[in-house]
């Protein structure tokens, strides 16, 4: 098994670029969820996800859509970006929301905005 | 809104020491986690905790679920350069999501 994957690894866009970051598991897990991570601020859910089709808001989704159409893939999606969303994010996936034990997390993309 | 607030904030320790860290909650949680991030990757879990009061060891790793469930504690005993790191404190939230503490950072100095 992979794991959790996330592409790419690093990203610098300019203030109202739109881009993806890409994550996938390939464990058949139901629950995803996307997190980023300011320095002092620990890490904070921006969407997630019960299953393909099914998407939610978590505490800081403002500027970001999500989208899952199969199980395996959930795509994080910056409409317009802005330097306040320059963070480290971070997929996550796990069998069910209360599967802590076997929640992962994927290795991260560094986005810079300009 | 809820917090999660973590102390020390960062730790500046010799290889070989015992460390101690702590997280407190505005409100109570019914499950603890306690997670490591090593430098540039993800998150990976190190103990979970169920039941207020309860005591976990996992190698060299104890934490503790307080007994009024809005504190938790983590301690490394013997310090080697790889505990470096950052150290999260986390609970669920009513949908179950988990909601983060602000971190601990360790610096192990050989």
């Amino acid at each position: 098994n992979a794991g959790v994957t996330q592409t790419p690894k690093f990203q610098v866009l300019k203030t109202g670029q739109s881009m993806t970051l890409q994550c996938a598991q390939d464990m058949n897990h139901e629950y995803m969820s996307w997190y980023r991570q300011d320095p002092g601020m620990g890490l904070r859910l921006i969407h997630y996800s019960v299953g393909a089709g099914i998407t939610d808001q978590g505490e800081v989704p403002n500027g970001y859509n999500v989208s899952r159409s199969t199980t395996e893939d959930f795509p994080l999606r910056l409409l317009s970006a802005a330097p306040s969303q320059t963070s480290v994010y971070f997929c996550a996936s796990s069998y069910s929301p209360e599967s802590y034990n076997e929640q992962f997390f994927g290795p991260g993309t560094r986005l810079t905005v300009l | 809104g809820q917090q999660l607030n973590q102390s020390p904030q960062s730790m500046f320790i010799q290889e070989g020491e015992d460390v101690s860290m702590n997280c407190t909650s505005s409100s109570i949680f019914n499950t603890w986690l306690w997670y490591k991030q090593d430098p540039g990757e993800g998150p990976v879990l190190l103990i979970a905790l169920y039941k207020a009061g309860e005591l976990t060891s996992n190698g060299r790793l104890t934490a503790q679920f307080g007994i009024t469930r809005k504190d938790s504690f983590l301690n490394i005993s013997a310090s080697i350069p790889s505990d470096v790191g950052i150290y999260f404190c986390a609970g669920p939230t009513g949908a179950n999501n988990l909601f983060f503490g602000t971190g601990t950072r360790l610096t192990v100095i050989p």
